[in-house]
């Protein structure tokens, strides 16, 4: 069985640019989290999809960042115009229904903004 | 503000013991996790406590105080492998994994 996938593995795009990290959850996991971790600091909690709904979107930092999950399959997370303090590593993790004890993780997107 | 606190750094020799603790403030308390981290992987789930006492799965062990808000993670018989970063996070939340994340704890095993 796939893991949770991730794309690109790495992104390096200038500041004001726009970039699209994709995550693939693994197939039937209802739940799929975005997080994301700045050099060296906690993994920070961005938002969660209940199938195509965001459940909770709290975390997310700024009106920067769109995340969507279409059909309730893979989900998009958009950073539209890339600042400096975006750089980090983007995790997204997924879940099944009713498990909200633990979640399984994707390898993440590194994020340079120049 | 919500927190968790657990030592940037730990060294250990090959075949020791380890226990890597967390203390947390949060404002929210369903269980505290602990996962584990190689340099360029995903984090991966080791262990979750959601009442007090210890959780042995193998080499690993969990313990949660929930009257401190303290728990750790006690690694026995440490291999080289286990060099990595663990992470103790709390799931704050009702409704699905929304989970606090601490700064993780970098173990590093010596020969």
């Amino acid at each position: 069985e796939a893991g949770v996938t991730q794309f690109p593995s790495h992104s390096v795009i200038e500041k004001g640019q726009t970039v699209t990290l994709r995550c693939d959850p693994i197939s039937g996991h209802d739940n799929l989290y975005w997080y994301r971790r700045v050099m060296g600091k906690e993994i920070k909690f961005l938002l969660h999809f209940v199938k195509e709904s965001k459940q909770d979107e709290s975390g997310m930092p700024n009106n920067r960042f769109l995340a969507e999950r279409t059909g309730g399959t893979y989900s998009t997370l958009k950073v539209q115009p890339a600042e400096l303090e975006d750089s980090g590593v983007y995790f997204c993790a997924s879940s099944p229904r009713g498990v909200d004890t633990e979640a399984f993780f994707g390898q993440g997107t590194r994020l340079t903004v120049v | 503000g919500q927190s968790l606190e657990q030592p940037s750094e730990v060294t250990a020799v090959e075949g020791a013991i380890v226990q890597i603790n967390c203390t947390y403030q949060t404002s929210g308390f369903y269980g505290l996790s602990w996962y584990q981290q190689h340099d360029g992987g995903a984090p991966t789930f080791l262990s979750y406590n959601a009442l007090d006492g210890l959780e042995e799965t193998g080499r690993f062990s969990s313990f949660l105080s929930r009257s401190d808000s303290y728990g750790y993670l006690l690694l026995q018989e440490l291999q080289m492998k286990d060099s990595a970063s663990y992470f103790c996070a709390v799931r704050d939340g009702g409704g699905g994994f929304k989970t606090i994340f601490g700064a993780g704890t970098r173990l590093f095993v010596k020969a």
